[in-house]
């Protein structure tokens, strides 16, 4: 099956700028999560969507950071404006209640956040 | 809630002697619990998971880990290091059991060096 996709891989921008990312999951998986990695850290999740539908998004700062989901399938994450300490990579991944290849969670490969 | 320690931050051994990475769990229930790796500027990679089938897991480029109830531990291991076994490891648990829809809340991860 088809991984996770998630573009770009690389973004470099000047703090209070605004960058936005995209994530493709595996077909049929109804459940799509973003992670947030500092360099050094476990990921930490961002938001989570059942669907089209929030189902956690506690630890999203919603003053800068914003994510959709319109029709159930691909997402998108924004961050306007950036700060330095949003440099980190952002990844999304996606699961299935009856599992499959990877017990169910399979990741992308993520996209390296830089804000100079 | 859920939640995840590593013991250890990194962990150095020799090319071909045994890894031992540390993991201790909270749950209120009986969890799922994970193992990923992250090499360097790749992706992270499942390991192995522990869906209460069994307590002893075999994962992949012959990892394994045990789950212990009592000791509310689950500890990777594998018998003879490899070079490319060098890597950031992380332990894994979801909040929503075998659920495949729930978070995985991760660890802050072990540095693996393995030495000549």
């Amino acid at each position: 099956e088809a991984g996770v996709a998630q573009s770009p891989r690389y973004k470099i921008i000047e703090k209070r700028q605004s960058v936005a990312f995209w994530c493709n999951p595996i077909s049929g998986h109804a459940t799509l999560y973003w992670y947030q990695q500092i360099l050094g850290q476990g990921p930490k999740l961002l938001i989570q969507f059942q669907n089209n539908g929030v189902v956690d998004d506690s630890q999203l700062p919603k003053d800068r950071f914003s994510a959709e989901r319109l029709k159930g399938v691909d997402s998108t994450l924004k961050i306007q404006p950036a700060k330095l300490e949003d440099s980190a990579v952002y990844l999304c991944a996606s699961s299935s209640p009856s599992g499959g290849g990877n017990y169910g969670y399979t990741f992308g490969s993520g996209t390296r956040l830089t804000v100079v | 809630a859920q939640s995840v320690t590593q013991l250890d931050s990194h962990v150095s051994v020799s090319e071909g002697t045994p890894v031992l990475l540390r993991c201790n769990y909270s749950s209120s229930y009986s969890p799922s619990l994970f193992w990923y790796v992250q090499h360097p500027n790749k992706g992270l990679q499942l390991l192995l998971k522990y869906t209460s089938a069994a307590t002893l897991v075999k994962g992949i480029n012959g990892f394994e880990a045990e789950f212990k109830k009592s000791e509310t531990s689950f500890h990777l291991t594998k018998p003879s290091a490899h070079m490319s076994d060098a890597a950031e490891y992380f332990c894994v648990v979801s909040d929503r059991g075998s659920s495949n829809t729930g978070k995985l809340i991760f660890g802050q991860g072990t540095t693996l060096q393995v030495k000549p």
